[in-house]
């Protein structure tokens, strides 16, 4: 498989519990995030977005959480699934482009 | 059955070679991007394109090359200046600048 996700934070959690995953963003001026999903040897997958106006915004099983205080942003995953297995990571932009971050690695265990 | 392809999946080419990675996608958007991602790194962005015969440098443009001569379509050549080549290759679209990024499943190449 991919060696992408090597030397990333790791998140193990018990199968069927709920998942956190935290991301800290670097411009205040950042207006719109996106939540990805990678499995390992594909693409990223889109999650959910949330634009700066808002602080929380659901999807299904997926919650994401803006804190733009201090520059925080959250994906909860309820009830979490061996299929959710997979390194997620933030993104953030300003403009046209976005700041991807590194990502966690979620570990589901049976 | 929408989306974007790139081929292929794997690539290997001996060091001072150009190689040329595909991104195609009928997803009608005007915006196309490259990016590079190695391991624990956040994905790097290469090149972008906001319209047919057009396109900008990101930041890691040094050592590639691009064109958008179709909408549909925006190959990343990898030239023989680029000094660490070896990476797995991603290519997006989106329907507009600042607007949610959709992937293609990525090119692994390998240069020795």
């Amino acid at each position: 498989g991919e060696s992408v996700g090597l030397h990333l934070p790791t998140l193990s959690v018990q199968e069927g519990d709920n998942s956190i995953i935290n991301c800290a963003y670097s411009n205040s001026a950042s207006d719109y995030f996106i939540w990805y999903k990678q499995e390992s040897g594909k693409g990223p997958q889109f999650i959910i977005d949330i634009r700066s106006n808002m602080d929380k915004r659901q999807g299904q099983r997926v919650t994401v959480l803006l804190n733009k205080t201090v520059k925080h942003l959250s994906l909860q995953i309820a009830a979490t699934q061996p299929g959710d297995s997979a390194v997620y990571f933030c993104a953030e932009s300003h403009g046209q482009n976005f700041v991807f971050g590194p990502g966690t690695r979620l570990s589901v265990l049976p | 059955d929408g989306g974007i392809t790139q081929s292929p999946k794997y690539l290997f080419r001996k060091e001072g070679q150009n190689v040329t990675l595909s991104c195609e996608q009928n997803l009608n958007h005007d915006a196309m991007y490259w990016y590079r991602q190695d391991p624990g790194q956040g994905l790097r962005l290469i090149y972008y394109s906001q319209i047919v015969n057009d396109f900008q440098k990101g930041d890691i443009a040094e050592g590639y090359s691009v064109s958008r001569e179709k909408k549909e379509s925006f190959p990343l050549t990898v030239t023989s200046a680029q000094k660490n080549p070896t990476a797995f290759y991603l290519c997006a679209s989106s329907r507009l600048p600042n607007y949610e990024q959709y992937f293609g499943p990525g090119t692994r190449l390998t240069v020795t």
